[in-house]
């Protein structure tokens, strides 16, 4: 069946470091590919997408590549901020509509 | 627009008892996914709901079940609950006009004692 791997956390990092959160999966298709982010308390927000190779999702400076070659996701930012700090996770879905499988979560911590 | 909305926020319920929870999607939406997030076993996928059948199940016991009314709203049922069954319960609404992108409502913490 269709698994996802994220590294595990906690990742704490400094204020405008850089921030690499690796993901890779494996399916029998050709999923979309998400990250979605669950700050404290709240449900999950989706931050970003791709549906095919070599699509890039971004959104508010986060950046994923999807490498087929790789089976890889990994979410990207280049100066990360302390409201960056939450769990964020990998996902994915073999067609549109389908049910997502998710990553086991990542929580990233950044201090001032 | 409003998004998704789910009740109650927490749920405290006795081994054996039966817990209902209930979640509205965002208006227009008309799928409804139910997730578990259990403590150390992450986000496990439920149920599915489109159009008011049921399209796909995860697997868990069929002491999990649901249904979605003709509003497009959904209900999930825990019967005989048991002490794993704690977590934070997850519904997502989507539609295929936004391409089936999936949003999330806040949860209902559900613990069983």
């Amino acid at each position: 069946g269709d698994s996802v791997t994220q590294m595990e956390g906690p990742v704490t990092l400094s204020e405008e470091a850089f921030l690499t959160i690796n993901c890779t999966y494996t399916a029998t298709g050709y999923p979309s590919l998400f990250w979605y982010v669950q700050y404290p308390g709240e449900g999950l927000q989706l931050l970003l997408k791709a549906t095919k190779a070599d699509d890039k999702g971004s959104n508010k400076g986060f950046e994923a590549t999807y490498r087929k070659e790789t089976t890889s996701f990994h979410l990207e930012k280049g100066s990360v901020q302390v409201s960056d700090s939450a769990v964020y996770f990998c996902a994915l879905s073999e067609w549109a509509g389908n049910m997502l499988t998710f990553g086991g979560g990542t929580r990233l911590m950044v201090k001032p | 627009e409003a998004g998704v909305t789910q009740s109650p926020t927490h749920l405290i319920k006795t081994r054996g008892q039966q817990a209902t929870l209930r979640c509205s999607p965002i208006s227009g939406h008309t799928s409804v996914y139910w997730y578990q997030q259990a403590l150390g076993l992450g986000l496990q996928f439920l149920l599915w709901y489109d159009e008011g059948e049921e399209r796909n199940r995860g697997n868990f016991p069929p002491r999990f079940s649901g249904r979605q009314f003709p509003n497009y709203s959904s209900e999930l049922n825990v019967n005989a609950l048991e002490l794993e069954d704690s977590a934070l319960y997850l519904c997502a609404s989507s539609v295929r006009d936004r391409g089936y992108e999936q949003y999330f409502g806040p949860g209902t913490r559900l613990t069983v004692t």
